[in-house]
């Protein structure tokens, strides 16, 4: 089975430091995004990669930057983490290719800005 | 851009009764997929089922079933049978047919409960 993993459940950062959060695919797959789910709002796309070292904006871009340097590999960057980012933040991933794919996700890095 | 509409933020149902959570979505498309996903306290999404939109047959997997009305852009899933662990976030998303790599558009959402 497809396992997406996000390196944190629970992650506590301070104002004005810069975050990581990491997702890794195991089955090669071509398409990996990134989403942030809130209360009311439902998941909304920050960036997704369609291939090594592609990178595309979803619809809240603003405040995060991404690195894909390896395939399996796709993470998301809070170059200066404010408590409006205090969210959950869901990874996940497809083969591409075929439009009715599911995506595979991770279990979610629930993040607290103080 | 296309839209999804979920309207119920909350439903609640008995165990074993049966209950539907409306979808509805806008785009100019005339063919698309959709979905809808499960996200239980685990907090781990589950693809519960999906539909082409060029299939005019409604998906179905075991207790799960969708009501797709095409002209309604409507795409509401009917859960049979209710049991304590169906109780989740459901959340409907819609995917343009154009290319693999576009993402999925998902609704706000709706959180259903099971009552014993």
């Amino acid at each position: 089975d497809v396992k997406v993993t996000q390196s944190s459940r629970y992650l506590v950062k301070r104002t004005g430091e810069k975050v990581f959060l990491e997702c890794v695919q195991d089955m090669d797959h071509e398409n990996m995004f990134w989403y942030r789910q809130d209360p009311g709002l439902g998941l909304r796309l920050i960036y997704f990669s369609y291939d090594v070292k592609m990178k595309e904006k979803g619809d809240i871009p603003e405040g995060y930057s991404v690195s894909r340097e390896k395939k399996e590999r796709f993470s998301l960057i809070l170059e200066s983490a404010s408590t409006n980012q205090t969210s959950m933040y869901l990874c996940a991933s497809n083969p591409g290719g075929s439009t009715n794919e599911k995506l595979f996700f991770g279990s979610g890095t629930q993040l607290s800005v103080l | 851009a296309q839209t999804v509409t979920q309207s119920q933020p909350e439903m609640s149902v008995q165990e074993a009764e049966t209950v539907t959570l409306s979808c509805t979505y806008d785009t100019s498309e005339s063919d698309y997929y959709l979905f809808w996903y499960k996200q239980p306290p685990s907090r781990q999404m589950i693809l519960v089922i999906r539909q082409e939109a060029y299939k005019q047959q409604n998906a179905t997997e075991n207790r799960f079933s969708v009501n797709f009305q095409k002209a309604a852009k409507s795409f509401s899933l009917k859960i049979s049978d209710s049991q304590l662990g169906d109780a989740a976030m459901y959340f409907c998303a819609y995917r343009t047919p154009y290319s693999g790599n576009t993402p999925l558009v998902f609704g706000k959402g709706t959180r259903l409960s099971v009552i014993a």
